[in-house]
């Protein structure tokens, strides 16, 4: 079955540091590739879509210029939290969705665990 | 605005014991509904309903769609302490890149 590759798993870094979250899909191309977020015991909400060779579509309430997402190729999409705060701590996870236009389910990532100190 | 809402928010049963969680929504666009299951790390799929009234099945799971009264539930028969897990049902806008719209998820514990 289709495998979403993230790395890292774990990232504990200081305040005002930039951490790069990067998310593969490893059998299969990704047009579209979405970055949730989600806190302690609830769902998962949606960041942003990051679509390959144009910019992402954020969603209502999230910093575009905090939250940098590059889709660089058909397998690959990175998360960059700039200058991160106590605040941005949470766990972040991609998923990838075959093909766009089809009923194809999107395939999650195992996850980043973000602590900032 | 978009809602999805899971019933109940957590269960404890015993092992052997059947199970049904609901997910109803209210969805301007709606597509399909999907089921994943969440332990530790990212939620796994398990089921993805498009058409009313069309069981899926997979071994002891199995869900149903009704598009009329906006709602699916997921059945767990036999239930063994490997169920234990958040269940998650997103639905799938009928938008250009078909983004999810997650309920709050429903906690399930099996006891042994």
């Amino acid at each position: 079955g289709a495998v979403v590759s993230q790395h890292p798993s774990w990232v504990i870094c200081k305040s005002g540091t930039s951490v790069k979250i990067e998310c593969r899909s490893l059998d299969f191309q990704a047009t579209t590739m979405f970055w949730y977020r989600q806190f302690p015991k609830q769902s998962l909400m949606l960041m942003a879509t990051s679509n390959e060779g144009s910019k992402a579509t954020y969603e209502q309430g999230v910093e575009k210029d905090k939250f940098l997402i590059n889709h660089a190729s058909l397998t690959l999409s990175t998360l960059t939290v700039t200058s991160a705060h106590p605040e941005d701590s949470s766990f972040y996870i991609c998923s990838a969705r075959l093909l766009q236009g089809h009923n194809q389910p999107q395939h999650f990532g195992d996850g980043t665990r973000l602590s900032i100190l | 605005e978009d809602k999805v809402v899971q019933s109940p928010l957590s269960l404890v049963v015993h092992e052997g014991d059947t199970v049904t969680l609901n997910c109803s929504y209210e969805v301007t666009n709606f597509r399909s509904l999907l089921w994943y299951k969440q332990e530790k790390k990212a939620p796994t799929f398990l089921f993805m309903l498009t058409s009313s009234g069309i069981e899926k099945k997979s071994g002891r799971l199995s869900s149903i769609l009704d598009k009329k009264e906006l709602f699916s539930i997921l059945n767990i028969t036999a239930t063994q302490t490997g169920d234990s897990a958040v269940y998650l049902c997103a639905v799938v806008m009928n938008t250009g890149f078909q983004k999810l719209v997650f309920g709050t998820g429903t906690r399930l514990l099996v006891s042994p």
